[in-house]
């Protein structure tokens, strides 16, 4: 099986530099995925890692340690918008596709 | 406009009733899954299809059935509605199992009474 664990809830001030983090433990690591999940909506795509470092997209960055088992997501400048749900979801190479997602990190943005 | 929709987006059901939640993506997309989100929790797989007539168990499948006679729709049912199903359900679709994300549908929310 799969344990993925996130902070429940993260609180930042606009503007500011926040870093969310996953913790997983897993047998065929085959990639880890973050996504975003405004309240009320559909998830949708921030970032895949599937070898150790880091990747960026604009004010978005997500870290991988596979031997570490430990992934971060950083959103830097801070908007109100960015007050969401953070999902982390791992997968593994003998699910054909499957992900298994952990409970999320609410993160408020605050003025 | 092309993308995975999921029908009914609102459904209030009784216990013991058959309900069956729609999902339909344009993409021709390989993959499809269903998931439930309970309140502040994250999303668990329910079943999942590789392909047309190719399905599989998530974690948690009890209750439900799906089918995919055709690569396009991946109708999930509930046999027997229980009050523990009542819960947000999202369909996604990937076009690959490499570094491919997953697209959500909207969701549907089903109150079972």
């Amino acid at each position: 099986g799969q344990n993925i664990d996130q902070p429940t809830e993260m609180t930042a001030t606009e503007g500011a530099i926040v870093q969310i983090n996953c913790t997983y433990q897993t047998s065929g690591f085959n990639g880890l995925f973050w996504y975003q999940q405004h309240a009320g909506e559909a998830p949708t795509f921030l970032s895949y890692n599937v070898l150790d470092g880091l990747e960026e997209k604009g004010r978005f960055s997500s870290f991988l340690s596979r031997s570490k088992g430990y992934s971060y997501l950083l959103l830097k400048e801070l908007q109100m918008k960015d007050s969401a749900s953070y999902l982390c979801a791992v997968r593994r190479n003998t699910n054909a596709g499957k992900s298994t997602f952990g409970d999320g990190t609410t993160l408020t943005v605050k003025p | 406009d092309a993308g995975i929709t999921q029908s009914p987006r609102y459904k209030i059901t009784e216990t013991g009733r058959q309900v069956t939640l729609m999902c339909h993506q344009t993409w021709s997309h390989s993959y499809m899954f269903w998931y439930r989100q309970d309140l502040g929790h994250g999303l668990r797989l329910i079943y999942y299809s590789a392909a047309a007539d190719i399905t599989d168990k998530g974690e948690v499948p009890d209750g439900y059935v799906v089918s995919r006679s055709k690569t396009e729709n991946f109708p999930l049912t509930l046999e027997s509605a229980t009050r523990s199903q009542t819960s947000v359900y999202f369909c996604a679709s990937s076009e690959s199992t490499g570094g491919e994300t997953q697209y959500f549908g909207p969701g549907t929310r089903l109150l079972v009474l």
